[in-house]
């Protein structure tokens, strides 16, 4: 298994501008999670799913991100209209429901200009 | 709701010093504590964990013990090496499962001297 892939690594694009980041968990793995990390912080809850059901949501999230995990296995997070605010880098990880242990990938680093 | 705190950094250490990051918590429920490591240029990794109160974790010579009555998770190292610089994370499983989502802590930059 290669570990938890994101897709893609590295994303610059404009205020107003949509984006999509691409999540694949290690492949056994039900639980998938997604934060969000700026520099100097450590990583902030966004949400995460259990199989394909997302069981929360971070109530710090605005309505213009979503997240989705349509089969339960890969996952994706849009976010719609960026702003400036919206930069920093966004972790994936995964997890077997029955372990607190997240295996994270690389992450998907966002810039907004 | 539950939150995580550690002490802040940078923290610079010579080599073969004692190391302690000190971390405390506030929760509902009875969660599960872990530390996580972040070396340079690497994402993420689990170093050691506790699930209940009184466990220790312990990994690469690192512990960390579960303390309830003063709902700390402190990590210590008994002498460091220029390989542990790196982000460790306290972090803790919120809510009634040893499962549910994962808080973080902001983080304490840890460089050792040689």
């Amino acid at each position: 298994d290669t570990g938890v892939s994101q897709n893609p690594r590295h994303k610059i694009t404009k205020r107003g501008q949509n984006v999509t980041f691409r999540c694949d968990p290690i492949s056994e793995h039900n639980r998938l999670y997604w934060y969000r990390q700026t520099l100097g912080q450590g990583p902030e809850f966004l949400t995460y799913f259990q199989n394909e059901a997302q069981l929360e949501k971070s109530r710090l999230l605005s309505d213009r991100f979503s997240a989705e995990r349509p089969k339960g296995s890969f996952s994706t997070l849009e976010i719609q209209r960026t702003e400036q605010g919206d930069s920093a880098m966004y972790l994936c990880a995964s997890s077997l429901s029955t372990s607190g242990e997240l295996f994270f990938g690389e992450g998907s680093r966002l810039t907004v200009l | 709701g539950d939150s995580v705190t550690q002490m802040e950094g940078p923290v610079t250490l010579s080599e073969e010093a004692f190391l302690t990051i000190n971390c405390t918590y506030t929760a509902t429920g009875y969660p599960s504590l872990f530390w996580y490591v972040q070396y340079p240029g690497e994402g993420l990794q689990l170093l050691l964990k506790a699930t209940k109160a009184d466990d220790k974790g312990s990994n690469k010579g690192f512990e960390a013990t579960y303390r309830k009555e003063t709902t700390s998770f402190h990590l210590e190292k008994g002498s460091v090496q220029v390989s542990d610089s790196a982000v460790y994370f306290c972090a803790l499983s919120a809510g009634y499962s040893s499962a549910s989502k994962i808080i973080f802590g902001s983080g304490t930059r840890l460089s050792i001297r040689p």
